[in-house]
């Protein structure tokens, strides 16, 4: 069975652009969260989609964005990227809430 | 406030000496408490769920248990492929919180 797959691998981009992720859950997962890891810090807990709609976002300024597809794939937004925004993004699926969670192997963002 | 605390932040063991990993907590409302390991530049696998106080789980080496205000990782003869970053984790709802992680080191 493929696990959590999530593209691209790494992104570098400057500060003020915009930066867009990817991430296909495994299949029969319809939830999809979304977590930044800065480096030093834990996940830190960005976005939760179930069933194509956002249930609910972590304490992160609106710029931080994304929407679930009818497939289940998901995508995160950065709009107007800063320095601070340089970190592993990680993508995980579940079942449902309440399951454990599977991660992919992240997108390594980088902002100069 | 709401959250997560794992200590210690680094452990260093050598094969064969078992050691546990703590994990706290307070929030309002668990509804259930992971437990992760990273290996670097790799994402989290998953390890454990527990969701009630007094459950325990095991595989391998490692055995999971869960109190009203905490959770601990036993590791019983650990290996040198058992190095890795635990992380903990717990849902209250709608939220997630992890925790910084336990670094675990095991010298061969």
């Amino acid at each position: 069975e493929a696990g959590v797959t999530q593209s691209p691998t790494h992104l570098i981009k400057t500060r003020g652009q915009q930066a867009t992720l990817r991430c296909s859950p495994i299949s029969g997962h319809t939830s999809v969260y979304w977590y930044q890891q800065a480096l030093g810090l834990g996940l830190q807990f960005l976005l939760w989609y179930d069933e194509g709609e956002e249930r609910n976002r972590g304490n992160f300024p609106p710029r931080f964005s994304g929407r679930q597809f009818p497939n289940y794939s998901s995508e995160l937004n950065v709009n107007a990227l800063e320095l601070e925004d340089s970190a592993l993004y990680l993508c995980a699926s579940s079942v449902r809430q309440r399951y454990e969670q599977y991660f992919g192997p992240g997108t390594r963002l980088t902002v100069t | 406030e709401d959250q997560v605390t794992q200590s210690p932040e680094a452990l260093r063991l050598q094969e064969g000496e078992s050691s546990s990993l703590n994990c706290s907590y307070t929030v309002s409302g668990l509804r259930g408490l992971f437990w992760y390991r990273q290996d670097p530049g790799k994402g989290p696998e998953f390890l454990f769920t527990l969701y009630s106080a007094g459950e325990e789980k095991e595989k391998e080496r490692l055995k999971a248990t869960l109190t009203k205000k905490e959770s601990f990782l036993h590791i019983t003869a650990p290996k040198p492929e058992d190095s890795a970053t635990y992380l903990c984790a717990v849902e209250t709802g709608n939220q997630f919180y992890f925790g910084t992680g336990t670094s675990l080191t095991v010298i061969p």
